[in-house]
C-alpha cells in the first residue's frame, strides 16, 4: 500500500516553462488536495476535489490548473512557471471529509 | 483578523515541561476539528482528531473552545522528539474537502 506518492521530488523551472506534479493515490479516496507550504505562511490551499470530474479552487489558485480524471490521480499543472511559486507542494487525500489527510512527501519547485 | 490563527512560535521548553498551543478561528459550524504534526521538511501527519469538546491521547490533550473560539493542543512531559511545527485545522474549515490549516506553531524542546 503505497498512500500517496508525489512524482517529481525536486524540480528546477526556468521562468515560463510549464511542468505538471503527479500525485496518485491507492487508497480510493474520494477527496484530493494541492496545498503550497513556504516559510512563514503555513500550509495554503491550492485546489481541490471531492470526486472524480470535480474540481474547486481553494485559497490561491491562481497559475495552476487541476483535472480529477480518475479517483486515484490529481495532478497540478503550472502553465507558466513564476519564481513566486517556488515552493514545496504537498498532495494530500482523505476519506470524504472526514478531516484526515493523508499527504505525500512533497514536491520541492524551484523557479528561476 | 485572519480567518485562523496560530502563533508561530518558536516556543523553547525544557524537557519535561509542559506546553500549549492555541489556534483561533473566526467562524464556527462544527465540532470536529484536528491537530497534524510535521517534522522538518517532510509532510504533515494526523497527530489527534477531536469530534466533540476534547480528546486525550497520551501526554496529548486537545480541547476546544466554542465561545472563545479557539482549539488548543496540551502536551505534558515535552520529549525531545515532539519538537516540531503543530497545525491546525479549526471548525468550519474540514467541511467539503476543503480544509484549510493555520500556519503552524513550531516547538522546540531542549535537553
Amino acid at each position: 500500500n503505497a498512500g500517496v506518492t508525489q512524482t517529481p521530488k525536486f524540480q528546477v523551472l526556468k521562468t515560463g516553462q510549464s511542468m505538471t506534479l503527479q500525485c496518485a493515490q491507492d487508497m480510493n479516496h474520494e477527496y484530493m488536495s494541492w496545498y503550497r507550504q513556504d516559510p512563514g505562511m503555513g500550509l495554503r490551499l491550492i485546489h481541490y476535489s471531492v470526486g472524480a470530474g470535480i474540481t474547486d479552487q481553494g485559497e490561491v489558485p491562481n497559475g495552476y490548473n487541476v483535472s480529477r480524471s480518475t479517483t486515484e490521480d490529481f495532478p497540478l499543472r503550472l502553465l507558466s512557471a513564476a519564481p513566486s511559486q517556488t515552493s514545496v507542494y504537498f498532495c494530500a487525500s482523505s476519506y470524504k471529509s472526514s478531516g484526515e489527510l493523508f499527504f505525500g512527501e512533497g514536491s520541492r519547485l524551484t523557479v528561476l | 483578523r485572519k480567518e485562523v490563527e496560530q502563533d508561530p512560535g518558536p516556543f523553547n521548553v525544557p524537557e519535561g515541561a509542559t506546553v500549549a498551543f492555541n489556534c483561533t478561528y473566526s467562524n464556527s459550524a462544527s465540532q470536529s476539528f484536528f491537530w497534524y504534526r510535521q517534522d522538518c521538511r517532510k509532510e504533515p501527519k494526523l497527530l489527534m482528531s477531536v469530534y466533540s469538546s476534547g480528546n486525550e491521547d497520551g501526554r496529548f490533550t486537545a480541547q476546544l473552545n466554542r465561545a472563545s473560539q479557539y482549539i488548543s493542543l496540551l502536551i505534558r512531559d515535552s520529549k525531545l522528539s515532539d519538537s516540531a511545527t503543530y497545525l491546525c485545522v479549526p471548525p468550519i474549515y474540514n467541511q467539503g474537502g476543503k480544509l484549510i490549516f493555520g500556519q503552524g506553531t513550531e516547538l522546540s524542546v531542549k535537553p
